[in-house]
């Protein structure tokens, strides 16, 4: 069975403080694919990336930056610079090989304070 | 940027009535699901869909549900005798292929309240 933890249920942090969200995985496939979705107030998920699991390289876009290691069964998120439109529910997915399905974690609740 | 679209962003349902929620997917995509959300927790998958069959779909996603594509552009999921336990928000989502990464594009739920 596939799992998604993330441990982390609420973050509140100061604007412009970088702010880290864990996620840690579970699954038995050597080939899997990971997500990070944002839920802002307006209750929408946007799509924000997505890993193979043979693909370790970190990614970094504009303030967002990835790091996904099978070592250790993570993949975790790092806003830098945090501001107040950062402010969401941000939740990382996982998806098996020839499985249809995206198993979320719980979600963590990031607040960005002015 | 194309989007998936739902209808109506909030249904108010008396328990035992039936609820039908709509979707357009986005267009050239193949493969379209239901996820939902119970208020406060997290998205859990309902149903996928492909070739106008369901193509997976969990152990919530009994016989009270159904999901229909009636014509080129829409996709539909029906709740036949509504409990209040179905109160949540209902997420349709799309994607171009089945390929592991390709990722699934939600559209902005509906909230359905059970009374």
């Amino acid at each position: 069975a596939q799992k998604v933890t993330q441990a982390q249920t609420e973050i509140s942090v100061v604007e412009k403080e970088d702010v880290t969200l864990d996620c840690v995985y579970e699954t038995r496939d050597t080939t899997y694919y990971l997500f990070w979705y944002k839920q802002p107030p307006s209750g929408e998920l946007v799509f924000l990336i997505r890993r193979n699991s043979f693909d370790e390289q970190n990614e970094i876009s504009g303030r967002y930056s990835w790091n996904f290691q099978k070592s250790t069964s993570s993949f975790n998120f790092t806003i830098t610079a945090s501001q107040v439109v950062d402010s969401a529910v941000y939740f990382c997915a996982l998806r098996t090989q020839g499985a249809q399905k995206l198993v979320f974690g719980q979600g963590t609740r990031l607040t960005i304070n002015p | 940027e194309p989007e998936v679209t739902q209808t109506p962003s909030h249904q108010v349902t008396q328990m035992g009535q039936e609820v039908i929620l709509r979707c357009v997917p986005i267009s050239n995509h193949l493969y379209f699901y239901w996820y939902r959300q119970i208020l406060g927790q997290k998205v859990e998958f309902l149903v996928s869909f492909y070739n106008n069959e369901i193509s997976e779909k969990s152990e919530i996603f009994d016989d009270q549900f159904s999901v229909e594509r009636p014509d080129g552009s829409n996709f539909t999921l029906k709740i036949r005798s509504t409990k209040l336990e179905d109160s949540a928000m209902y997420f349709c989502a799309s994607s171009e292929g089945l390929g592991g990464n390709q990722p699934q594009h939600f559209g902005d739920g509906t909230r359905l309240s059970i009374l």
